[in-house]
């Protein structure tokens, strides 16, 4: 199984601030034949379920704000949310979609400082 | 709109069974992959199981293999997922997933609210 990891479990950002979390898999998810990074980000706030953000690393999900951007490549991935806004308090997620079993990173809580 | 709505979840003992349903709308639910992803309570989320669009090929997390099955119905646009053998570590909200069309990758782009399973004497 892939297993992700993320760092840090939880980090507390100023209003306006940059948020960065990171990901990283045991294993590599670039397929080499299509060049795409088979990682994904999802935001849960309180009570209710996970939403996609962003897919094949980079790409965001249509209506998610662009201060949300993905990046990296291989085995280490990262999540920024440019200014932090109150509405983006919640726990995230990477996600590996390269292979079964399908598997989660622990969740990165991301509060108000 | 996309909508999923799970339902079936309840407090069952140790050894029992159950059964979960997903109800679907807003898409053409018998192009798509579905699945079912869990959380314990104030845990991580893990994937459970995958059912492709037409009920052909499923696939299972090791923690669950041969205790729980999933399967579809296109004409009623519901999933299922029958669980067996029940122990307190499936105590979690089940969520349904949408997932793509063509391909049975892990990528959910929709998720239901979830139904809570809890497993206790």
């Amino acid at each position: 199984d892939i297993v992700m990891t993320q760092s840090p479990d939880s980090l507390a950002v100023s209003l306006g601030e940059r948020a960065t979390v990171n990901c990283k898999s045991s294993q590599s998810v670039l397929y080499s034949s299509n060049k795409k990074n088979f990682l994904a980000w999802y935001q849960q706030k309180p009570g209710q379920p996970p939403k996609l953000l962003i897919y094949w690393a980079s790409t965001r999900e249509f209506g998610v704000p662009d201060r949300f951007s993905g990046s990296g490549s291989g085995t280490d991935f990262t999540l920024t949310i440019s200014s932090l806004q109150a509405e983006d308090v919640a726990v995230y997620y990477c996600q590996q979609y390269h292979s079964t079993p399908w598997t989660f990173g622990q969740g990165t809580k991301v509060e108000i400082k | 709109e996309v909508q999923l709505v799970e339902s079936g979840g309840v407090v069952v003992q140790p050894g029992g069974s159950l059964r979960l349903s997903c109800a679907a709308s807003g898409f053409t639910f018998n192009d798509y992959t579905m699945h079912w992803v869990r959380q314990a309570p104030g845990k991580g989320l893990e994937w459970v199981s995958l059912i492709n669009w037409d009920g052909s090929s499923t696939e299972y997390a090791d923690s669950v293999k041969g205790r729980f099955t999933i399967s579809r119905d296109n004409s009623k646009n519901s999933l299922y997922l029958q669980m067996n053998s029940v122990r307190t570590e499936d105590t979690a909200v089940y969520y349904c997933g949408k997932g793509q069309i063509g391909t049975t990758m892990g990528l959910f782009d929709y998720w239901g609210q979830g139904t809570l399973v809890t497993v206790s004497s």
